[in-house]
């Protein structure tokens, strides 16, 4: 069965500062995605990135990117020049490739603060 | 974009009634959708994936007779807590995906059963 680890319960980071979120997962699978979700104070489930494993480049979308080290199943979060509107809960997920169900298996998270 | 509605955001009800929670994709037709339960400060549990015209399967532990799901189109499914009590009060959140591509997901409801 596939897992995801989020090591870091609780972060912080100082506004316009850079962070690093970790995130490591198991799966016997060769091809899969990742992606990571942001959920803020409302609840709503944001999607932040995705990264198709058979991609060497690591994905980026604006000031978020990430660090994908499959050989060591990584796959970090970098937040840029961190906004105050950063601040939420942020979830790993793994979702195979193949496969009836494509079911997401969740990290169990890291709050963000970001302070002023 | 691909937006996901829920219905409704948040319901109060008396213990043994039943609720009924509606999850719509607005913009695209969704082959399958998820529900998930969330407990605060933690993470998402999924509890069953809808198909589309079948039945869905639900994730061990769930009572498929006390959370009967249905998706009756390819932009709707409902999920109904039967004969609900408090310890049903959590947030449910739904999710749809096109064939092969990310799940979206919609804002969420807040039941509470007193």
């Amino acid at each position: 069965a596939q897992t995801v680890t989020q090591s870091q319960p609780e972060m912080s980071v100082q506004e316009a500062e850079t962070v690093t979120l970790s995130c490591t997962y198991d799966t016997s699978e060769s091809d899969y995605y990742l992606f990571w979700y942001k959920q803020p104070p409302s609840r709503q489930m944001i999607l932040v990135i995705r990264q198709e494993a058979y991609k060497q480049q690591n994905a980026t979308e604006n000031r978020f990117s990430v660090n994908f080290q499959k050989a060591a199943k990584s796959f970090s979060l970098k937040i840029s020049d961190s906004q105050l509107g950063d601040a939420a809960m942020y979830f790993c997920a793994y979702r195979p490739l193949s496969g009836s169900a494509r079911q997401l298996t969740f990290g169990s998270g890291t709050q963000l603060t970001v302070l002023p | 974009g691909a937006v996901v509605s829920q219905h409704p955001s948040w319901v109060i009800c008396k213990s043994g009634t039943s609720v009924k929670i509606e999850c719509r994709s607005l913009d695209f037709q969704a082959t399958t959708m998820f529900w998930y339960r969330q407990f605060p400060k933690q993470s998402l549990m999924l509890m069953a994936t809808s198909n589309e015209g079948s039945k869905a399967t639900y994730e061990q532990g769930v009572e498929k007779d006390k959370f009967l799901i249905n998706h009756a189109s390819l932009t709707l499914s409902t999920l109904t807590v039967t004969s609900a009590h408090p310890e049903d009060s959590s947030f449910y959140i739904c999710s749809a995906t096109k064939k092969g591509e990310t799940q979206y997901f919609g804002p969420g409801t807040r039941l509470l059963v007193l």
